[in-house]
């Protein structure tokens, strides 16, 4: 049973471009997490999503972040016109229940860099 | 003993001895408590759970004890290991609450 996977593991954008970041969650999980890691800090809620459905969206920037999770394919969280404020390492999380029910397990990160 | 650094504060532990990471959580109304371990590069993994009705769970080489009195959670790790040398979070969830994370604490076994 595979992991959360995550590709790319590493991105390159310049300023202004587009980020698209995948996530497979695990073979049964049908709830997907997004969270942004700085360097030296905790991980910073996202949004979390079920299939088909954005469930909490409350830790994501209004504009230019979007993120979704169709019935078929990865999740993928979208960044549009990238700053470089917006490097840093996104990890997804997938668990089988709601967030305060079943553990979640993570994928590896994309570490984005806007340069 | 305990440090505080630039960002993480950091635990440094002789290899054999036990360890004590601890952390306070914030919302009073979260029921479900988790410890993850992030080595260098990778994703966070998970440790141990706890649930609001417990307040002491055991794994292997680790305890979590709950103090939902003080919002205190810590984490126990028996017999160090250089393998256990991390950033460790605590984490808090409730319902459909998100799971929300803690500012870590950075673990180093000194051989």
């Amino acid at each position: 049973n595979a992991g959360v996977m995550q590709n790319p593991r590493h991105l390159v954008r310049r300023r202004g471009q587009e980020a698209r970041l995948r996530c497979s969650p695990m073979k049964g999980h049908s709830h997907v997490y997004w969270y942004r890691q700085l360097p030296e800090e905790g991980l910073k809620f996202m949004v979390y999503l079920q299939k088909e459905n954005i469930i909490d969206e409350s830790g994501m920037p209004k504009e230019r972040f979007s993120a979704e999770f169709p019935k078929e394919g990865p999740s993928i969280l979208r960044i549009q016109q990238v700053v470089r404020g917006d490097s840093a390492a996104y990890f997804c999380a997938s668990s089988t229940g709601g967030p305060g029910n079943t553990e979640a397990f993570f994928g590896q990160g994309t570490r984005l860099t806007v340069v | 003993g305990e440090s505080v650094g630039l960002h993480l504060p950091t635990l440094s532990v002789q290899e054999g001895d036990n360890s004590i990471i601890n952390c306070a959580y914030s919302n009073s109304a979260s029921d479900y408590f988790i410890w993850y371990k992030q080595e260098s590069g990778k994703g966070p993994q998970f440790i141990i759970d706890i649930r609001s009705n417990m307040d002491k769970r055991q794994g292997q080489r680790v305890t979590v004890l709950l103090n939902k009195t003080v919002k205190h959670l810590s984490l126990q790790i028996a017999a160090t290991q250089p393998g256990d040398s991390a950033v460790y979070f605590c984490a808090e969830a409730g319902g459909y609450q998100k799971v929300t994370f803690g500012t870590g604490t950075k673990l180093q076994v000194i051989p």
